[in-house]
């Protein structure tokens, strides 16, 4: 596509729900990056897939987060049991490159945990 | 542990130039990052700088001191439209490992 897409924009969910947040990278690109911005605070790496490579998971805050990077493209974050200071907006990203050129940002999931 | 530090606001009017300063303290370097980031909107690409010197694209330039961790970026000409956050950002090991963020400067243009 033209750019990262990201669905939904908006979601609201209650406490202890579950939720999966989708992005979808520009064609081509071999690294995609999730990372969530809460008020205030700077972009927090969440996890990132390069190629056919393990995924480096450091970022994840608990067991309840979990990202899967299928066929190399599509790539799905979820979250088990909600809490409500899960509440953010997830970002991701993509590279062609491993990153040498900056990534390009989808505009975002914004989460509201009530 | 990793830190990277920016000031949170800073103001400036339209015609001006602004100076935003970024000092790091990483692991590692292998490259320093701008991003613009409007509100409620996606961070935008500005700048990369891996070595040290001053790296200048239309009104905006980029200026890096790997031995003093630091960076500024300089804007001129400001216009209303640069109201935004300004995002530095470290990539603290070889190319391919994740981006860490400062807390970004929230820059307030004003006529």
């Amino acid at each position: 596509g033209a750019g990262v897409s990201q669905s939904p924009s908006n979601k609201v969910t209650e406490k202890g729900k579950d939720v999966e947040l989708r992005c979808d990278p520009i064609s081509g690109h071999t690294a995609l990056y999730w990372y969530r911005q809460s008020l205030g605070q700077g972009l927090e790496f969440l996890i990132y897939f390069q190629g056919n490579s393990a995924p480096d998971k450091s970022g994840l805050p608990s067991d309840r987060f979990s990202a899967e990077r299928t066929g190399g493209s599509v790539s799905t974050l979820t979250i088990q049991r909600t809490q409500q200071e899960d509440s953010a907006v997830y970002l991701c990203a993509s590279s062609p490159d491993r990153g040498r050129n900056g990534y390009t940002f989808g505009s975002g999931t914004r989460l509201t945990v009530v | 542990g990793q830190n990277i530090d920016q000031p949170t606001e800073m103001t400036a009017t339209e015609g001006a130039i602004v100076q935003i300063n970024c000092t790091y303290q990483t692991s590692g370097f292998n490259g320093l990052f701008w991003y613009q980031q409007h509100a409620g909107e996606a961070p935008t690409f500005l700048s990369y700088n891996v070595l040290d010197g001053l790296e200048e694209k239309g009104r905006f330039s980029s200026f890096l001191s790997r031995s003093k961790g630091y960076s500024y970026l300089l804007l001129k000409e400001l216009q209303m439209k640069d109201s935004a956050s300004y995002l530095c950002a470290v990539r603290p090991n070889q190319a391919g490992t994740a981006l860490i963020f400062g807390k970004g400067t929230t820059l307030s243009v004003s006529s």
